[in-house]
């Protein structure tokens, strides 16, 4: 089955840079298009990003765009977000989720990033 | 982006009861909605895609409807299980959006 572990979480100052990992397993990870959703303490869910399969095609949300880099690496089974410029309202819950025709039938258990100074 | 709308925010509701949760997307979304379920410390859950298919394994207690702009997450007999919040999603666009959540209490 999808099993999907997000790691790199932890607590940075603002204006500083984090880079998420995404450790996937149980399907073929080059096949599938790959998200960030984050959730912030308490609050709703917000797409992120989504980088298609063999990452020609990258799409932002407009509160990340030219902050954040969504990125994989298929040889490792494993997708990236790269953020940088942090601000104290990115402070969320990060889940990276399957994508494919029906999007989010698998995700992980989240990673918590805490931006404060 | 398109924006989508759900009500209510919250409600409560026993055990057995019926309980209808809308979402209004800011334009046509031609079905393309899924509603997902969330637990507190819990990764979401898909329930339904294409705005009335039941995913795998989810009880048939849960259906949705509609088309367009207006969408209908409907659980027939509420479970203790039940009690969580539920979103809608929209994949119309490649600016992938969610509403901003319905809790569903106990009462």
């Amino acid at each position: 089955q999808v099993q999907l572990v997000e790691f790199g979480g932890g607590v940075v100052q603002p204006g500083r840079s984090l880079r998420l990992s995404c450790a996937a397993s149980g399907f073929t990870f080059s096949s599938y298009a790959m998200h960030w959703v984050r959730q912030a303490p308490g609050k709703g869910l917000e797409w992120v990003a989504r980088i298609s399969y063999d990452g020609s095609n990258k799409y932002y949300a407009d509160s990340v765009q030219g902050r954040f880099t969504i990125s994989r690496d298929n040889s490792k089974n494993t997708l990236y977000l790269h953020m940088s410029r942090l601000r104290v309202g990115d402070t969320s819950v990060y889940y990276c989720a399957k994508g494919g025709v029906i999007s989010f039938r698998g995700w992980g258990q989240g990673t918590l990033v805490t931006v404060s100074s | 982006d398109i924006r989508m709308t759900q009500s209510p925010s919250s409600l409560s509701a026993s055990v057995g009861a019926r309980v209808t949760i809308t979402c209004r997307a800011s334009q046509d979304i031609s079905n393309s909605l899924a509603w997902f379920q969330q637990k507190p410390g819990r990764a979401p859950k898909l329930l339904l895609y294409g705005a009335s298919t039941l995913e795998s394994g989810v009880p048939s207690r849960f259906s949705g409807s509609g088309s367009g702009t207006d969408y209908t997450l409907t659980i027939t007999s509420l479970q203790p299980d039940d009690f969580a919040t539920y979103y809608c999603h929209q994949y119309s666009s490649t600016a992938w959006t969610f509403g901003q959540g319905t809790k569903v209490e106990i009462k």
